[in-house]
């Protein structure tokens, strides 16, 4: 079955320390985005690619870090510079730029501990 | 002009009743409206969507009424069952933005028995 899979799905880092959240897709879809969920903000992009190799900031890009090497893999790093990193992190995907349907993983909670 | 407000923040509906929620966007070049919706500790699943050269689409309870005018959109959840309970998000996407939509704050809708 096609689908986009994060991992792990609980998450805890010590102050100070980067972590990264793993989103691999295989639904041959060339975007992919990084969400934070906050409780009452909503869906906030943190980072977002649309080609290998190339990435976009989005709102609330500080503090994180991505890559897209693969077509199919799409890591959030999260600093040590990220002020205030515990919430719930989603990763999404879409067939491209005029396709706007997107299909999201289930999700990394990450808590600082 | 990317914003999408969303209303009311929580919703509470007896069973057998209808939910509306509501989003408006400033945004004119947006043409692709999604609904997610979202249980507790998964991703967000793409319930229904419109575009805007028709004022209302239906699948089973679920009808988006689409009010191109007045830049506004909305979720009608008939006969509303304690299952329909989650969190459920507008979005707006269009060419402009490539493949990015844009995300309203999220409405915690909770149907009681």
């Amino acid at each position: 079955d096609g689908g986009i899979t994060q991992s792990p799905k609980y998450l805890f880092r010590k102050e100070g320390q980067n972590v990264t959240l793993s989103c691999e897709q295989n639904l041959n879809h060339d975007a992919m985005y990084w969400y934070r969920q906050d409780p009452g903000q909503g869906l906030r992009l943190i980072y977002y690619s649309q080609i290998v190799n190339d990435f976009q900031k989005g709102d609330i890009a500080e503090g994180y870090s991505v890559s897209r090497e693969k077509k199919e893999s799409f890591p959030l790093t999260v600093t040590s510079a990220q002020k205030n990193p515990t919430a719930f992190y989603l990763c999404a995907s879409s067939i491209g730029s005029g396709h706007y349907g997107y299909t999201f993983g289930s999700g990394t909670r990450l808590t600082v501990v | 002009q990317q914003q999408v407000k969303q209303s009311p923040q929580s919703l509470i509906v007896q069973k057998g009743g209808i939910s509306i929620i509501n989003c408006a966007y400033e945004n004119t070049a947006f043409d692709y409206f999604p609904w997610y919706q979202q249980f507790p500790g998964k991703g967000p699943a793409l319930l229904i969507a419109i575009r805007p050269d028709v004022s209302e689409k239906k699948e089973g309870r679920f009808t988006i009424s689409f009010n191109k005018s007045a830049k506004q959109f909305s979720l009608h959840i008939m006969d509303s069952q304690p299952g329909d309970s989650a969190t459920y998000f507008c979005a707006a996407g269009g060419q402009t933005s490539g493949s990015r939509l844009t995300f309203g704050e999220g409405t915690q809708l909770t149907v009681n028995p």
